[in-house]
């Protein structure tokens, strides 16, 4: 197993187009995570997914973020019409079902909204 | 609801002396305190965990931090700090209590180790 994986690395978008991004967790990992970073802040959560289902949502995820785990494998994130405030990091991490665990990031995908 | 303190944007240290860096949180019930480690152009690493028990837990690099519940404190040690740990160090939280295993990162401290 290679960790988790984000695809793309970076993403550069026009204001007012959708973008998707993917997330393969590690494959063992029941839990799967989503936090977008900015330019010195710390990981904000947006939500969380146990198997395929979505149990929380941070109120940062406006109508526009929608994310999916469909088969409780991968995960994507799409941000329909993107705004520059969405420029970000956007991090995707796994862990195990125990609580006590501590998470595995991916690398992130880097979004410019122009 | 749970947040996380890291009062210092920057640590300076010299290589070869002590490190420490600062955490302070607040969360109902008993928390999980976790450290994490962010080196340029790289994600996020787990460095160590408290949950339970001794109140100084080691983990990764030679890294320790010690728990003090009555200060609601986590703070990141290091007994000889290396050039090579200049990186961005994040404390984070989760409460106990909850099934939600949704985790609270601090806003991040730069370490500088100076040869």
């Amino acid at each position: 197993d290679t960790g988790v994986s984000q695809d793309p690395r970076h993403k550069i978008t026009k204001r007012g187009q959708n973008v998707t991004f993917r997330c393969d967790p590690i494959s063992e990992h029941n839990r799967l995570y989503w936090y977008r970073q900015t330019l010195g802040q710390g990981p904000e959560f947006l939500t969380y997914f146990q198997n395929e289902a979505q149990l929380e949502k941070s109120r940062l995820l406006s109508d526009r973020f929608s994310a999916e785990r469909p088969k409780g494998s991968f995960s994507t994130l799409e941000i329909q019409r993107t705004e520059q405030g969405d420029s970000a990091m956007y991090l995707c991490a796994s862990s195990l079902d125990q609580g006590w665990e501590g998470y595995t990031f991916g690398s992130g995908t880097r979004l410019t909204v122009v | 609801a749970q947040s996380v303190a890291q009062p210092e944007d920057q640590v300076n240290v010299a290589e070869g002396n002590p490190l420490t860096v600062k955490c302070t949180y607040s969360v109902s019930g008993n928390p999980y305190l976790f450290w994490y480690v962010q080196y340029p152009n790289r994600g996020l690493q787990f460095l160590l965990k408290y949950i339970t028990g001794d109140n100084l837990v080691k983990g990764s690099y030679g890294f320790e931090a010690e728990f003090n519940k009555s200060q609601t404190s986590f703070h990141l040690k290091k007994p000889s700090a290396l050039v090579s740990d200049s990186a961005l160090y994040f404390c984070a939280v989760r409460a106990s209590n909850t099934g939600g295993f949704k985790t609270i990162f601090g806003a991040g401290t730069r370490l500088f180790v100076k040869a």
